[in-house]
Order: structure tokens, then sequence, then C-alpha cells
């Protein structure tokens, strides 16, 4: 059974500062997702990760993937307000592609 | 990015009863998911739903409790039946847009039952 943990759970930063949030998983996986959620709110596709080294960057949130260590990161850069979300990690650990295991997902919070 | 429609918003029900859950997607789609979110967790994988064939379900589901219909390539339902209030939950429908695009959610369906 495929598990996939993120930590930390709860994270509350100030504006301005950085921090990385993990995501380890237990099996052989080469696709990774990051998502984010809104409270009250969908899902929301901010990375996809095929491959080992693969890094992807979008404003403040840059993702990479290590399938050696079954580990991905999403580090946050000088930190802002509107980046108060729920952040979920998901891999895809069927040969057909599609079926995701999620993380317990990281709350982030940022103060002003 | 897929638009992707549900119906139900948001329902309150009584235990006992059934609900069913309707997903519409702007284009055809080969698979279909149905995953359920339970308060303050994380989203968990019911089923797989593609068109033409019975539904796949994960462990822990079953079809006589989450019946899923997939008449064609863009439209799918799941039905929440003899509903307790454990199935107070989210409930989201997702497709699959590719190897590099991964899947796209719906907006989901809140459902509480009392």
């Amino acid at each position: 059974e495929l598990k996939v943990e993120q930590n930390p759970l709860f994270l509350s930063m100030q504006e301005g500062k950085n921090y990385t949030i993990y995501c380890n998983y237990s099996t052989t996986s080469d696709r990774l997702y990051w998502y984010r959620q809104d409270p009250g709110k969908s899902l929301e596709s901010l990375f996809v990760l095929l491959s080992n080294g693969a890094v992807k960057q979008e404003g403040r949130l840059m993702a990479s993937l290590d399938t050696k260590a079954r580990l991905s990161t999403l580090h946050i850069t000088a930190a802002v307000h509107d980046l108060s979300a729920t952040y979920f990690c998901a891999v895809d650990y069927d040969s057909s592609g599609s079926r995701l295991t999620f993380g317990e997902g990281t709350q982030l919070t940022v103060n002003p | 990015s897929a638009v992707i429609s549900q119906k139900p918003s948001r329902d309150i029900c009584q235990r006992g009863t059934s609900l069913t859950i309707q997903c519409q997607v702007d284009s055809q789609v080969t698979m279909m998911f149905w995953y359920r979110q339970q308060p303050g967790q994380s989203l968990t994988l019911i089923a797989t739903a593609n068109q033409g064939s019975e539904a796949t379900y994960e462990s822990g589901f079953v079809i006589d409790k989450f019946p899923i219909s997939r008449p064609n390539l863009t439209f799918s339902t799941l039905t929440v039946s003899n509903m307790s209030p454990e199935d107070s939950s989210i409930y989201l429908c997702s497709v699959e847009r590719g190897r590099r695009r991964g899947q796209y959610f719906g907006p989901g369906t809140r459902l509480l039952v009392l």
C-alpha cells in the first residue's frame, strides 16, 4: 500500500519568510502532483513533476522531485498572505497513470 | 484546463436516504474519478469510472454503497446510498487530462447527513 506523508501538517509563517514543505512517499513512482485548496473550494493544480530531478517554479512557489529518495519539496519564497491555503501532494501509483494517493495536506497560514 | 461542473453543490440529507451526484465535463474524457474528502481530511479515491465498463472501486468502497454510472464520455454520477452521518463529506469528481497535465477536479458536492 502506498503511503504519502507530508510535513509539517500545519505551518504558520510571517510574510517575507521562506519555508519548505516536504512530501515523502513509500513506493516507486515517477509522477507527483502538488495541489492547492482554499477553504470551501476545490483543488487547484499547481505542479506536475514527471521525472527524477524535475524542478518547476511558478511565482513564489518552487517544486522539486527526487524519485530515488522518494521525496518532493514545495519551497515558498518570501511568503505573502495570498499563499495561505492547504497544500496537498499526490502520488500516482498505478501503471495506468491515474490513481492518486494524497498526502494529509499542509495548512499554511501567512501572517502579516 | 477542463471545465467540470457538479450538481448539487451542497445538500443536507436525512439518514437512510440516498443522494445522486452528477459530474459533467466540457469535453470527452476516457477516465473519470470520484473522491471523498471527509471534514478536515485529505482526499481518498472512491472509484474510477470508464465509459462502457463497470467502475473500479478502491479498497473500503463497494458498489452497493456507492453505485456509479458512466453513460457517455462527458458525464458520470455517484450515488451515496443509505446514508449515515459518517457519509458527511465533500465528494469530488476529477478527470485525467494526460500524463503531463494530470487530473483536474470539479468544484465538489458538500454533503451533510443528519
